[in-house]
């Protein structure tokens, strides 16, 4: 079936420097690709989304980049605060299942003071 | 209360127990989701209702029951269930069902003793 890979599974940075977590995804029908960011004790939560009508978005620290031959999109955090700390999951949208999202496995963010 | 709610926060059950888990949207959305969220896995989606009307059954076991009463009440009816179905059981909601911006509640943890 269909699925999102999702790299690294944890990652460790110091304060005020970049982050980049990578997903690649298998349907080429795929056109919608969220991320959401999960801290302890509370559900996912919409930080950015890109469509793929577009190859790049961003917002203050925050961009993500896609690109649609490779079948592969990244989340960029540029300095990074310690409340940054969270687990970090992608999402594609399915093509063929009425644009159910598929997700990634996530990966933990730990940022350093 | 805005956003997504789910009621209760923790539940633990026994494998003959029958319990439901309550979610409730404040935001005008007609698509509503379950998703089970294991470690190390990505989340599963489980059910979805497109207004009021079942639209995905992701091959889920027939001791999980949904029923979605109106576009703002979702429920998902357990029992006999096993210990391998302990998990965190995420809600989720959007304006309409497909490739669109999902609002997460908090979840229900669920321990099957």
């Amino acid at each position: 079936g269909e699925n999102v890979e999702q790299h690294p599974s944890t990652l460790s940075v110091q304060e005020g420097d970049s982050a980049v977590i990578k997903c690649t995804y298998s349907d080429s029908a795929s056109n919608y690709f969220p991320w959401y960011k999960q801290e302890l004790g509370k559900g996912p939560q919409l930080i950015i989304d890109i469509r793929s009508n577009v190859g790049e978005k961003k917002d203050q620290r925050i961009a993500v980049t896609l690109n649609k031959t490779a079948k592969h999109f990244s989340l960029h955090i540029t300095e990074t605060q310690p409340e940054d700390s969270a687990v970090y999951f992608c999402a594609a949208s399915l093509g063929g299942s009425q644009g159910n999202l598929i997700f990634g496995k996530g990966t933990k963010l730990s940022v350093k003071p | 209360e805005t956003g997504v709610t789910q009621t209760p926060r923790h539940l633990v059950m026994g494998m003959t127990n029958k319990k439901s888990l309550k979610c409730e949207q404040h935001l005008g959305h007609n698509a509503m989701y379950w998703y089970k969220q294991s470690a190390k896995k990505p989340l599963e989606l489980m059910f979805v209702y497109n207004f009021k009307e079942q639209t995905e059954n992701n091959s889920v076991p027939s001791r999980f029951s949904p029923e979605c009463p109106n576009s703002s009440h979702l429920f998902l009816h357990l029992h006999t269930l096993q210990p391998e179905d302990s998990a965190l059981y995420l809600c989720a909601s959007s304006q309409v069902a497909g490739a669109d911006t999902q609002y997460f509640g908090p979840g229900t943890r669920l321990t099957v003793l």
